[in-house]
């Protein structure tokens, strides 16, 4: 089956650019999500890419795809406090309408 | 514009005892999804609907849980009876597909369930 692979834990600078990567297995995968997680709230959608780009740029959010690799990965430039959070990877299995989350990536942005 | 409205936001409630959580999707969508977020085991999909009607329930944990959706903008997620092993997050979310988009999926704020 699909599986969603993160690291766990990111510290970082106030200032300092972050990058958070995950792997994925499901190769049909046609869109692949970011997703942030503040304590007590839901899931806010970042940025998606599409499985035929390789770059997606959104202010200070760069998301790259390594479709020979399977490994997405979302740089936060210039981070800041408030982008301490919990951010979630997810892919969508291709042909079907639900994602499959990865476990979650804990960033600490300290001043 | 509204995005998914969940209720409760939170609740405790004893074992045994039969939950009902709320959903409303943001109007125009078409798709609606219930996940359950723990610690042990992350974010899991439990069922989804498109149009009113349940596509995947693969995800459901056992018969005490059940989902309808009698319309487009109502969906109720019941667990009956409850046990502590059911305390967890539950979102609602909701989407709608465009062509050459995909399907971008909006989250609710969850409904924190604690059963003791």
């Amino acid at each position: 089956g699909e599986d969603v692979e993160q690291s766990l834990f990111l510290s970082v600078r106030e200032g300092d650019s972050s990058v958070i990567n995950c792997t994925y297995t499901d190769s049909s995968s046609t869109y692949l999500y970011w997703y942030k997680q503040e304590p007590g709230a839901g899931l806010q959608l970042l940025t998606y890419i599409f499985s035929n780009m390789d770059m997606k740029q959104d202010q200070r959010l760069t998301v790259l795809l390594n479709k020979k690799d399977k490994h997405l990965s979302l740089r936060i430039a210039d981070t800041q406090t408030g982008d301490s959070a919990i951010y979630f990877c997810a892919e969508m299995e291709g042909g079907f309408q639900k994602l499959v989350f990865g476990t979650g990536t804990r960033l600490l942005v300290s001043p | 514009d509204a995005g998914v409205i969940q209720s409760p936001r939170h609740e405790v409630t004893e074992m045994g005892q039969e939950v009902t959580l709320r959903c409303k999707p943001i109007s125009g969508h078409d798709y609606l999804f219930w996940y359950r977020q723990t610690m042990m085991r992350g974010l899991e999909l439990l069922i989804y609907f498109n149009n009113n009607v349940p596509i995947d329930d693969s995800g459901m944990p056992e018969d005490r849980f059940s989902a309808k959706m009698p319309n487009a903008s109502f969906s109720t997620l019941k667990i009956q009876p409850s046990e502590p092993r059911d305390s967890a997050v539950y979102f609602c979310a909701s989407s709608f597909r465009v062509v050459g988009r995909g399907n971008t999926i909006y989250f609710g704020e969850g409904s924190w369930l604690t059963v003791v």
